[in-house]
């Protein structure tokens, strides 16, 4: 079947330009999950959805940074007046459920990169 | 605060020999859960191996095994036998009974050698 898929692959933006970047669950995955991966780091978590509420929201950096979820399907992360800072991979995932018991199946990510 | 470190940014290994990856970690929970996490060139992350915290038992998986060590923190994984397709970033990660996220350590790079 198939797997988590996001879009766009790449996206080069301006610095102060907004962005959207979108992930497509695993069908009846009704855990979603955004992680940020900056060049030979390891992956920051950002928010976790239940359905389509946000019980985690820990992880986002900014108020620049917001996500929604439509049911339990595609969700969009947005970064508004981008920074240079915000160049990174971006990373959704996707699972049956609680993040301890159910593997998390990874999307291949939006390479972001602000000029 | 969790944290999750990996010290060694990069390892080389030769074919169908053997090759640890260490991993140690820090928690105040006794209730969590340890993965390690491959990332080949495509970006794709894959979970190689999970470990409960509460299980004495090392976990395995087929030619990868890991040595836990509660009382040290200690995580590391073993691949036996490697092969070409093992190369990758290798992540080791950490979440707690309760929680949603996974708090990752930067990574190693391995490579295998023909």
């Amino acid at each position: 079947g198939a797997g988590v898929s996001q879009s766009p692959s790449n996206k080069v933006t301006e610095k102060g330009k907004d962005v959207e970047l979108r992930c497509d669950p695993i069908s009846g995955h009704t855990a979603l999950y955004w992680y940020r991966q900056r060049l030979g780091q390891g992956l920051e978590f950002l928010i976790y959805f239940q359905g389509n509420s946000a019980p985690d929201k820990s992880g986002l950096p900014s108020d620049r940074f917001s996500a929604e979820r439509t049911g339990e399907s595609v969700s969009t992360l947005t970064i508004q007046r981008t920074q240079q800072e915000d160049s990174a991979v971006y990373l959704c995932a996707s699972s049956l459920g609680t993040a301890y018991i159910y593997e998390q199946y990874f999307g291949p990510g939006t390479r972001l990169t602000v000029t | 605060a969790q944290t999750v470190t990996q010290s060694q940014p990069e390892m080389s290994v030769q074919e169908a020999e053997t090759v640890t990856l260490s991993c140690t970690y820090d928690t105040s929970e006794n209730n969590y859960y340890l993965f390690w996490y491959k990332q080949p060139p495509s970006r794709q992350m894959i979970l190689v191996i999970r470990q409960e915290a509460y299980k004495q038992q090392n976990a395995t998986e087929n030619r990868f095994s890991v040595n836990f060590q509660k009382a040290a923190k200690s995580f590391s994984l073993k691949i036996s036998d490697s092969q070409l397709g093992d190369t990758a970033m290798y992540f080791c990660a950490l979440t707690q009974g309760g929680s949603e996220k996974l708090v990752f350590g930067k990574g190693m790079k391995l490579t295998v050698n023909p």
